[in-house]
């Protein structure tokens, strides 16, 4: 596609249940990224990969989060027993190489009621 | 440590220009400049990298001092479409790929 793609663009979960978040990045882009945006704050970064290998996930804010990128392009974002804090837009962003423009998705608002 | 941004919002009326500041209290590698409309993914504007290296492509400017470790973004000429919410990024040595994001200036520019 031309851009990042993100799936859903709106999901709302009871608190408890898990969720799946889905980024397909730019094509041949290496670098993948998740961030999480709280409403009215800046992006705060979650997780780093490169191809399939997830060089930094010290973002993560607990062992609910769980991310992963199998063949190097698709990534999910999984979040388990889900909480109110989850609340937030999680965005996806791509890069051709780790140090570059960033192309964002418009991201996934989870909503946990 | 997130960096700080300054002023949290302006408001300008088209034609006007307008310089937003980010500082930092680490050493700075890179920093980033990013613009959101709202419900929208941020949009790329600019890198300054340590050494002076800036890259962009549009005709807004951009200075990054190393010494200080902050940036400033020069929006000259306002127009409509500059508005939005500008977030700066700031990438350390130590931080490997990883961005860290302020927390946001939100301009907007009337007619």
């Amino acid at each position: 596609g031309a851009g990042v793609s993100q799936s859903p663009r709106y999901k709302v979960a009871k608190r408890g249940q898990d969720v799946a978040l889905r980024c397909d990045p730019i094509s041949g882009h290496v670098s993948l990224f998740w961030y999480q945006q709280a409403l009215g704050q800046g992006p705060e970064f979650l997780t780093y990969f490169q191809n399939e290998a997830q060089l930094d996930k010290s973002g993560l804010p607990s062992d609910r989060f769980f991310a992963e990128r199998p063949e190097g392009s698709v990534s999910t974002l999984k979040i388990q027993r889900t909480q109110q804090e989850d609340s937030a837009v999680y965005l996806c962003a791509s890069s051709f190489v780790s140090t570059g423009e960033l192309f964002f998705g418009e991201g996934s608002r989870l909503t946990v009621l | 440590q997130q960096p700080v941004q300054s002023p949290q919002a302006v408001i300008l009326r088209e034609g006007e220009d307008a310089v937003i500041n980010c500082s930092s209290s680490k050493a700075l590698y890179s920093v980033h400049w990013y613009r959101q409309k709202h419900g929208e993914a941020p949009v790329f504007l600019m890198i300054l990298l340590k050494g002076g290296e800036q890259k962009g492509h549009e005709k807004i400017s951009a200075s990054f001092n190393e010494k200080k470790q902050q940036s400033s973004l020069y929006l000259t000429a306002s127009q409509l479409s500059y508005s939005g919410t500008y977030f700066c990024g700031t990438e350390k040595e130590t931080s490997g790929s990883r961005l860290t994001f302020g927390e946001g200036t939100q301009l907007t520019v009337n007619p």
